[in-house]
């Protein structure tokens, strides 16, 4: 049972260009939604994060859009450079405490 | 500096043989997970414990055992009633109380093959 559902899979996308990352849930009850970006080899670090009682966040290069109504919420990397090749994870925090429940991934590939 | 540590980095195991991974952190968190990752399949959930002596099952924890006597530990099993273990298996800590952000640590990770 998938409760968060990320897509695309993978996305390559010139050096200067957007990186979009999609991901939709279903349970009203989470109220945390981070992103965690993933190099290979290394765990996962956290990259930004989002309530849903605001629809945009933005850190540098990176923003989340929040839409609440549609359940959806995105990722976007602006002027992507290599270096921010890796994998990209959405999550969600439920009822229960702390605990993230995560999407499928998406490995972003940025070529120079 | 405070940090989760998990080892061995890279682990083989043969055909019905029972292993155990490792994990510890220094950040005086309460909760620990252990996560699987196979290419294409995200994060799966094994294990969570809130506490130490109490853990629940995630999404994924046949054939895998775990144990919390200590706060600072977690260590995985995974035994042979596990038939496909191949997998990059990920250790993580945070507070269990939802003030702040989710506080989400995460090791570097122990890759398990089988042979």
């Amino acid at each position: 049972q998938q409760q968060v559902k990320q897509s695309p899979q993978s996305l390559i996308v010139q050096k200067g260009g957007i990186s979009i990352i999609n991901c939709a849930y279903e349970n009203t009850a989470f109220d945390y939604f981070p992103w965690y970006q993933q190099f290979p080899g290394k765990g996962p670090a956290l990259l930004i994060a989002i309530r849903p009682d605001v629809s945009e966040k933005k850190e540098g290069r990176f923003t989340i859009s929040f839409n609440k109504s549609a359940k959806q919420f995105s990722l976007h990397i602006m002027d992507s450079q290599p270096g921010d090749s890796a994998t990209y994870f959405c999550a969600a925090r439920g009822e229960a405490g702390n605990k993230l429940t995560f999407g499928g991934g998406t490995r972003v590939l940025v070529k120079p | 500096d405070g940090g989760i540590t998990q080892s061995p980095k890279y682990l083989f195991r043969k055909e019905g043989q029972n292993v155990t991974l490792s994990c510890e952190q220094n950040l005086n968190h309460d909760a620990m997970y252990w996560y699987r990752q196979d290419p294409g399949q995200g994060l799966r959930l094994i294990y969570y414990s809130q506490i130490v002596n109490d853990f629940q099952k995630g999404d994924i924890a046949e054939g895998y055992s775990v144990s919390r006597e200590k706060k600072e530990s977690f260590p995985l099993t995974v035994t042979s009633a596990q038939k496909n273990p191949t997998a990059f298996y990920l250790c993580a800590s945070s507070p269990w109380d939802r003030v702040g952000g989710d506080g989400y640590t995460f090791g570097s990770g122990t890759r398990l093959t089988v042979v």
